[in-house]
């Protein structure tokens, strides 16, 4: 099975700022990657699949890179409601699998 | 609009069973693969099953192979997961997705508390 590792697990970060998160697959999964948007007691949203192809709707703000193992969601300048939970999730082989998350919070 | 409603959880003992429904709306059901996601308390996303659009093809997580099982009614718009030999580790919120690769539409989900 493929393991999802993203990082950091959480950070703060302030209104405008240009943020990070990184995703590490245990072996190459080309670009079968998706990342995802979580807020408190709701569904994940889809934001990005195919590693870097922004999902309809999505604000050009967010942007995914990467291929093969290592990968990157950015928000290029954060927003209030993008404070949430974010996960990556590999469909390059089953069983599908997600990073462990990384919590967006205010500073 | 796409809708999918998730019910049928609840309390449950350890060993014991559930099944769980998803109602499609808003999409040609029986065009699509589908699958269930759970989160338990606190924790990351899990995928745990998938089924093809005709039900001819199945996968699911080592950890409920065996004692879950994922089926569709194409004419009901509907998807089911059936639970047994339920533990507590299997405790979480139970999402039904569309999709196989990625997941764009995600019900509400429903709770599954495994309990004594």
């Amino acid at each position: 099975a493929i393991r999802m590792t993203q990082s950091p697990s959480s950070f703060s970060a302030s209104t405008g700022d240009r943020v990070t998160i990184t995703c590490r697959a245990s072996q190459g999964i080309s670009s079968y990657l998706a990342w995802y948007q979580q807020k408190p007691g709701k569904a994940p949203k889809l934001l990005i699949y195919a590693a870097s192809t922004l999902q309809s709707g999505v604000p050009s703000r967010f942007s995914g890179s990467g291929s093969g193992t290592d990968f990157t969601l950015t928000i290029s300048c954060l927003q209030s409601e993008d404070f949430a939970t974010y996960y990556c999730q590999q469909y390059y082989s089953y069983p599908r699998s997600f990073g462990g998350g990384t919590k967006v919070e205010i500073k | 609009e796409v809708q999918l409603v998730e019910s049928g959880g609840g309390l449950v003992q350890p060993g014991g069973s559930l099944r769980l429904s998803c109602a499609a709306s808003g999409f040609t059901f029986s065009s699509y693969w589908m699958s269930w996601v759970r989160q338990a308390p606190g924790k990351g996303l899990e995928w745990v099953a998938n089924i093809k659009q005709d039900g001819s093809e199945k996968y699911y997580v080592d950890s409920v192979k065996g004692r879950f099982t994922i089926s569709r009614d194409n004419a009901k718009n509907s998807l089911y997961l059936q639970m047994n030999s339920l533990r507590a580790e299997d405790t979480a919120v139970y999402y039904c997705a569309r999709g196989t690769i990625f997941f764009g539409y995600w019900g509400q989900g429903t709770l599954v508390t495994v309990s004594s």
